[in-house]
């Protein structure tokens, strides 16, 4: 089975600083991808970044860049130069199973202070 | 249509009604997932169709959950003899195939039992 530990219930973050959000991962699969969303107060998920876990580099999308260390099993995911437009609720994922079907953590609330 | 569509986006039931929840995937997407997301929790995975086939439904929390996919591209979750417990957000996600990683997610339908 598939776990995600996302330990901070809530975090702020002053507004053109960046900030790591914490995902921890347990997996027996030995192939797996690592996903974060962003989920606005409006309700949709967004899809913000994918780290394969044979992915040599760390992945990058703009402001949004993925930590990951496969030997710690972590996953953060750093956003630089914070927006207020930031402000939401951020999963992180791992997809498993022969539908690669995502598992999600509980989340992180960030709220970017002006 | 450009994304993933969801209808209703609200529906109250009373206890005991069965209620059924659409989903229109993005045209041409093999791949269909259904989640279910309690208050404050990140969404769990209920079932996976691929085109009409019903591959995974592992997640479906009771035998009052049904879903189908009949022509392959839009989705009903029905939901028979509805509890308290299943209110929450119902979220639709597909993807353009099996191999592919990123699922795109639509709006959600808020379901409210009474």
């Amino acid at each position: 089975a598939q776990k995600i530990t996302q330990t901070q219930p809530g975090m702020f973050v002053q507004e053109k600083e960046a900030v790591t959000l914490d995902c921890t991962y347990d997996t027996s699969d030995p192939s797996y991808g690592l996903f974060w969303y962003k989920q606005p107060s409006s309700g949709e998920m967004i899809f913000l970044i994918y780290q394969g876990s044979y992915d040599q580099q760390n992945a990058t999308e703009g402001r949004y860049s993925l930590n990951f260390q496969k030997a710690r099993k972590s996953a953060n995911l750093v956003i630089s130069a914070s927006q207020l437009g930031d402000s939401a609720m951020y999963f992180c994922a791992i997809d498993s199973g022969s539908a690669r079907q995502l598992t999600f953590g509980s989340g992180t609330q960030l709220t970017v202070l002006p | 249509g450009a994304g993933v569509s969801q209808s209703p986006r609200y529906k109250v039931a009373k206890r005991g009604q069965d209620v059924a929840l659409r989903c229109d995937p993005i045209s041409g997407h093999v791949s269909l997932f259904w989640y279910q997301q309690a208050l404050g929790q990140g969404p769990e995975f209920l079932t996976y169709f691929q085109n009409e086939a019903q591959l995974d439904k592992s997640g479906l929390p009771s035998d009052r959950f049904f879903a189908e996919r009949p022509e392959g591209s839009v989705s009903t979750l029905k939901i028979q003899r509805t509890q308290q417990e299943d209110s929450a957000v119902y979220l639709c996600a597909s993807k353009s195939g099996s191999s592919s990683y990123e699922q795109y997610f639509g709006p959600g339908t808020r379901l409210t039992v009474t």
